[in-house]
């Protein structure tokens, strides 16, 4: 089936660092590509997202760019802020029978300190 | 402001008990969803609706039941028959693109 694997957290940065948080995917065949963010003791929101190939999605400094070829879409940000602290879910759609089933990761913690 | 509420935020239950979760949408959204997020686990998909009147099982339906009467409502009922029912439980409805849009979570605790 659909599968999503990100890397395991959490990461540990200081401010002004460059993030990348891995993720790549298998599926059966061509889905749209998403990163949801999730702070403490909420629901997730949408981050970015991508629904071709080479296709790069954007949002508040974050970029990921669908990878085709490698089936990547890797999170990256050039400079993160203490108030990026989150746990970030890569996660792919794909229509199954009408119906619109979506694959998560487990999710990568992100703490930025000072 | 369009989007989903869920409530209540806390909920704790006694053991055998029934408790259901409340989830509402004003997106006009005809998909919708149920998650539970355990520590480590990511999301679980509980149970879907692509639209009123029908829902499907997901991945862990075993001791939950749903119901679907009117488009804007799909509420959550946690039965006795789940085990192990502690965890944070997510809705969510599906917009354009399929991008998923969550609402805040209820935090339920057997005690």
């Amino acid at each position: 089936g659909d599968s999503v694997t990100q890397m395991e957290g959490p990461v540990t940065l200081s401010e002004e660092a460059f993030l990348t948080i891995n993720c790549t995917y298998t599926a059966t065949g061509y889905p749209s590509l998403f990163w949801y963010v999730q702070y403490p003791g909420e629901g997730l929101q949408l981050l970015l997202k991508a629904t071709k190939a080479d296709d790069k999605g954007s949002n508040k400094g974050f970029e990921a760019t669908y990878r085709k070829e490698t089936t990547s879409f890797h999170l990256e940000k050039g400079s993160v802020q203490v108030s990026d602290s989150a746990v970030y879910f890569c996660a792919l759609s794909l229509a199954s029978g009408g119906s619109y089933i979506p694959t998560f990761g487990r999710g990568t913690s992100l703490i930025v300190h000072p | 402001d369009g989007g989903i509420t869920q409530s209540p935020k806390y909920l704790f239950r006694k053991e055998g008990q029934n408790v259901t979760l409340s989830c509402e949408q004003n997106l006009n959204h005809d998909a919708m969803y149920w998650y539970r997020q355990d520590p480590g686990q990511g999301l679980r998909l509980i149970y879907y609706s692509q639209i009123v009147n029908d829902f499907q099982k997901g991945d862990i339906a075993e001791g939950y039941s749903v119901s679907r009467e009117k488009k804007e409502s799909f509420p959550l009922t946690v039965t006795s028959a789940q085990k192990n029912p502690t965890a944070f439980y997510l809705c969510a409805s599906r917009g354009i693109g399929d991008t998923q849009y969550f609402g805040p979570g209820t935090r339920l605790t057997v005690l």
